[in-house]
C-alpha cells in the first residue's frame, strides 16, 4: 500500500522537552512538507524539501528542525525554544517542487504541559 | 504575505440542501487553486484548477476558478450527512501552498 504514515498518533512532552515526529512516504515523492494545524486554523507550512538534503523554512519555522537524510524520511523536532507547540501536525508530499497536489499523512496530535 | 480567505467559516444545513463554499486569493506567482475536504485528519484532495471558467466535476461537487475576480467556489448539490467536514481552499504559488482557515459544513438529517 502507498501512502505516508505519521508516528506517533497522539504524543504528550513536559515543557521544554526536544520531541521528534517521524513522517515516512513511500509514493517515490520528491517534495515532503510540515504543516501545523491549530483549531479553527488553515494549515501552515513549517518546513518543506524538495530534494534529498536540502530544506527551506516556511511561513512558521521558529522552534522546528528538520533532515532530509533520505528520499523517503522528513522527521520534524519540536524544540524547547517553540512558544506554543501543542497543535496538530500534518505531514504531506508530492510528486515534485511544481506539483501541487500534496498528499498528507494521518497526522500527530502533540500536547505539551 | 499571500492571503487565502475562505467564508462563511461555518455553516449547518439539511440533508438535500445545495451549498456554496467561497474562496478568495491573494497569492504571489498564483499557478492553482487547490480544494480538500478534512473530515478527522488527513485531508483529502478534491480539486486542482489551474483555468479561469472550466468547472471541474466530481459526482455531487463542482468547482470553478475566476482568476480575473481571484476567487473560486465549490458546490455541492444534494448534501448528505456524509459531506460534513471542514472543506480547506489553497492557493498554490512558486514552490508552495497557501491555506485558508477552512469553511466547517455540518449537514443535519
Amino acid at each position: 500500500d502507498g501512502g505516508i504514515t505519521q508516528s506517533p498518533k497522539y504524543l504528550f512532552r513536559k515543557e521544554g522537552q526536544n520531541v521528534t515526529l517521524s513522517c515516512e512516504q513511500n509514493l517515490n515523492h520528491d517534495a515532503m512538507y510540515w504543516y501545523r494545524q491549530d483549531p479553527g486554523q488553515g494549515l501552515r507550512l513549517i518546513y518543506y524539501s524538495q530534494i534529498v538534503n536540502d530544506f527551506q523554512k516556511g511561513d512558521i519555522a521558529e522552534g522546528y528542525s528538520v533532515s532530509r537524510e533520505k528520499k523517503e524520511s522528513f522527521p520534524l523536532t519540536v524544540t524547547s525554544a517553540q512558544k506554543n507547540p501543542t497543535a496538530f501536525y500534518l505531514c504531506a508530499s508530492s510528486e515534485g517542487r511544481l506539483v501541487y497536489e500534496q498528499y498528507f499523512g494521518p497526522g500527530t496530535r502533540l500536547t505539551v504541559t | 504575505e499571500d492571503k487565502v480567505v475562505q467564508s462563511p467559516l461555518s455553516l449547518v444545513v439539511h440533508e438535500g440542501d445545495t451549498v456554496t463554499l467561497n474562496c478568495s486569493y491573494e497569492v504571489t506567482n498564483f499557478r492553482s487553486l487547490l480544494w480538500y475536504k478534512q473530515e478527522k485528519k488527513a485531508p483529502t484532495f478534491l480539486f486542482m484548477l489551474t483555468s479561469s471558467g472550466i468547472e471541474k466535476k466530481s459526482g455531487r461537487l463542482s468547482s470553478i476558478l475566476d482568476k480575473k475576480e481571484l476567487f473560486s467556489i465549490l458546490n455541492i448539490t444534494a448534501t448528505q450527512t456524509g459531506d460534513s467536514a471542514v472543506y480547506l481552499c489553497a492557493g498554490a504559488g512558486s514552490y508552495q501552498l497557501t491555506f485558508g482557515k477552512g469553511t466547517k459544513l455540518s449537514v443535519i438529517p
